[in-house]
């Protein structure tokens, strides 16, 4: 089945470390974005790559960062410079008008 | 800068109810206006709009756009406990090929 695959589905990080989240998709879509969603404020875009090797900063780039390697991964950065990390992160990718979803990574901090 | 807003923040209604969700935006350069429920995790896709007027169903969910007010509504007929979700709406700009910028959600809880 075609789909995107995030992973962790929880993690959990200490003040000051590094975290990598993983998405994967194998669904031949040329984009892929990472949201940031928190209560009562919806989706906030951090991330976006319309192609292999290419990437913009989205809104709430500070403290985050992409890579774009291979055309069916997307993988997140949560720095330490990124000062409020606990959300939830979504993943998703694009060919044309839609949207197809991960099923996010609830990050916390400790 | 564009912006979504969707209203109201959260609902709370009894199974059989009638609700209509607001969403207004201001873009540069209309694209489209998807919605999205979202009841656990991964949002799913529920009507793409990109002409005014046209009404798009799908069993008891229907949804318009209207371009010269700068809107659009869902609504949901017959409400049942599985429609408790938050309902997301999202909008994209020409510019800015498929990027899509999201309102804050409205969350909808149906009561037995």
């Amino acid at each position: 089945d075609g789909g995107i695959t995030q992973s962790p589905k929880y993690l959990f990080r200490k003040e000051g470390q590094n975290v990598t989240l993983s998405c994967e998709q194998n669904l031949n879509h040329d984009a892929m974005y990472w949201y940031r969603q928190d209560p009562g404020q919806g989706l906030r875009l951090i991330y976006y790559s319309q192609i292999v090797n290419d990437f913009q900063k989205g809104d709430i780039a500070e403290g985050y960062s992409v890579s774009r390697e291979k055309k069916e991964s997307f993988p997140l950065t949560v720095t330490s410079a990124q000062k409020n990390p606990t959300a939830f992160y979504l993943c998703a990718s694009s060919m044309g008008f839609g949207y197809t979803f991960g099923s996010g990574t609830r990050l916390t901090v400790v | 800068e564009d912006k979504v807003v969707q209203s109201p923040l959260s609902l709370v209604v009894h199974e059989g109810d009638t609700v209509t969700l607001n969403c207004s935006y201001e873009v540069t350069n209309f694209r489209s206006l998807l919605w999205y429920k979202q009841e656990k995790k991964a949002p799913t896709f529920l009507f793409m709009l990109t002409s005014s007027g046209i009404e798009k169903k799908s069993g008891r969910l229907s949804s318009i756009l209207d371009k010269k007010e700068l809107f659009s509504i869902l609504n949901i007929t017959a409400t049942q406990t599985g429609d408790s979700a938050i309902y997301l709406c999202a909008v994209g700009n020409m510019e800015y090929g498929n990027k899509l910028v999201f309102g804050a959600g409205t969350i909808l809880r149906v009561k037995s």
